[in-house]
């Protein structure tokens, strides 16, 4: 098993640009969940999905959509990026009523200029 | 004020030292505790949950103080594996949403 995946692993983008991360988990968990890793900083919740077809907005939602079209595969897209959202980006997913023991794929680092 | 707090560090320990370090919170309502492990440049992995009566997991050690809103993690005969970050979790109960610490930087040196 792969566990969680996530591609990209790094990208450079320029302010303004859109780009799209996709994280698949190969565990049928119902719950999955993008996050943003700062400097400093906790870990901090963008958006997240308890099924199919469902979202539902974190901590740090602006400036991010999400899609979970597929159980396997959670999409987070930038529409605009901004410097402010240089970061770190891990997804995690977990089973249905154990949110505490998430499962994190390798992450992805965005810079944006 | 954060609602997770830990001490950034970095703890430089020796190996085959004990060390230990807390996490406070602040919202007395949160039920549910857990310490998770970041290597460098890695993703976080949960190493073990927090229960009111403690956790021992070889020869790590847990301990939940309600009354004074922390947690620990003791660590004995320290690994050079051991080195990493520790991030101290909370679960508020009320939705999906895990409140992360930033996390407390071990380095244990030979």
């Amino acid at each position: 098993n792969a566990g969680v995946t996530q591609t990209p692993k790094f990208r450079v983008l320029k302010t303004g640009q859109s780009m799209t991360l996709l994280c698949a988990q190969d565990m049928n968990h119902e719950y999955m969940y993008w996050y943003r890793q700062d400097p400093g900083m906790g870990l901090r919740l963008i958006h997240y999905s308890v099924g199919e077809g469902t979202t539902a907005k974190g901590e740090v939602p602006d400036g991010y959509n999400v899609s979970r079209l597929k159980k396997q595969n959670f999409l987070l897209g930038l529409e605009s990026a901004a410097p402010s959202q240089t970061s770190v980006y891990f997804c995690a997913s977990s089973y249905l009523g154990s949110q505490e023991t998430q499962y994190f794929g390798p992450g992805t680092r965005l810079l944006v200029l | 004020r954060k609602e997770v707090e830990q001490d950034p560090g970095p703890f430089n320990v020796p190996e085959g030292a004990t060390v230990a370090f807390n996490c406070t919170y602040s919202n007395s309502a949160s039920q549910s505790f857990f310490w998770y492990r970041q290597d460098c440049r890695k993703e976080p992995k949960l190493l073990m949950s927090v229960y009111s009566s403690g956790n021992e997991d070889g020869r790590f050690t847990a301990q939940l103080n309600r009354a004074s809103q922390y947690i620990s993690l003791l660590i004995r005969d320290s690994k050079l594996s051991d080195s990493a970050t520790y991030l101290c979790v909370v679960n508020r109960g009320s939705n999906y949403q895990l409140i992360w610490g930033a996390g407390t930087k071990l380095i244990i040196k030979p």
